[in-house]
């Protein structure tokens, strides 16, 4: 069945950097894009990027364009959110979820926290 | 980038009864509209796309309805497990993707 965990959050220094891991099963990464939505506590949904399922097309937000980045490896069927020069405002919830053809987001990973410090 | 105002903020029911979510556009998204529910502490869960199709598991309580600017989501007879947080979201035009700020649905 199709899964998806995220990884890698934690509480991280405002500037500091740090890489997110999504880690799907029961699909092939090079059929489906993934995107990744946050969520600041207490707030709502807001979307943050998507790597197409051709591994090359990707696109970000205005807010962490340049600062973030989106990677996969399909060997390993693992999608990365590289984040840098990170501030207060980044801190939430990250999720990352299948794109359904460019669509709606069909399945989502449970979240990994990431708090940014001052 | 199109914007989404879901009303009302909050929404009181109680069990057995009707509750209906609304969902207004900044511009026309056709059908281009999906819903989720989300619970304290757990992700996200697709219930509704294409404004109006049930999402696979998805009980048959839960129907979408709108096209254009103006959207529903109606759930026929609120059962416990149904009281939660609901977004919509648009794909018609993007980048972004953009959400709703939610309704929450409340236990009258």
């Amino acid at each position: 069945q199709v899964q998806l965990v995220e990884s890698g959050g934690g509480v991280v220094q405002r500037g500091g950097s740090l890489t997110l891991s999504c880690a799907a099963s029961g699909f092939s990464l090079s059929t489906y894009g993934i995107h990744w939505v946050r969520q600041a506590p207490g707030k709502g949904l807001e979307w943050v990027a998507v790597i197409k399922y051709d591994g090359i097309n990707k696109y970000y937000t205005d807010s962490v364009r340049g600062r973030f980045t989106v990677s996969r490896d399909t060997s390993e069927n693992m999608v990365y959110l590289q984040m840098s020069s990170l501030r207060a405002e980044d801190t939430a919830t990250y999720y990352c979820a299948r794109d359904f053809k460019n669509s709606w987001f069909d399945y989502w990973g449970q979240g990994t926290l990431v708090t940014v410090s001052s | 980038e199109i914007v989404l105002t879901q009303s009302p903020v909050t929404l009181s029911v109680s069990p057995g009864e009707r509750a209906t979510l609304s969902c207004r556009a900044s511009q026309s998204l056709s059908r281009s509209l999906a819903w989720y529910q989300q619970k304290p502490g757990q992700a996200p869960r697709l219930l509704i796309y294409g404004a109006s199709t049930r999402a696979t598991g998805i009980p048959a309580r839960f129907s979408g309805s709108g096209s254009g600017t103006d959207f529903t989501l109606t759930i026929s007879s609120l059962q416990s497990e149904d009281f939660a947080v609901y977004y919509c979201q648009q794909y018609y035009d993007w980048p972004p993707f953009t959400f709703g700020q939610g309704t929450k649905l409340e236990i009258k």
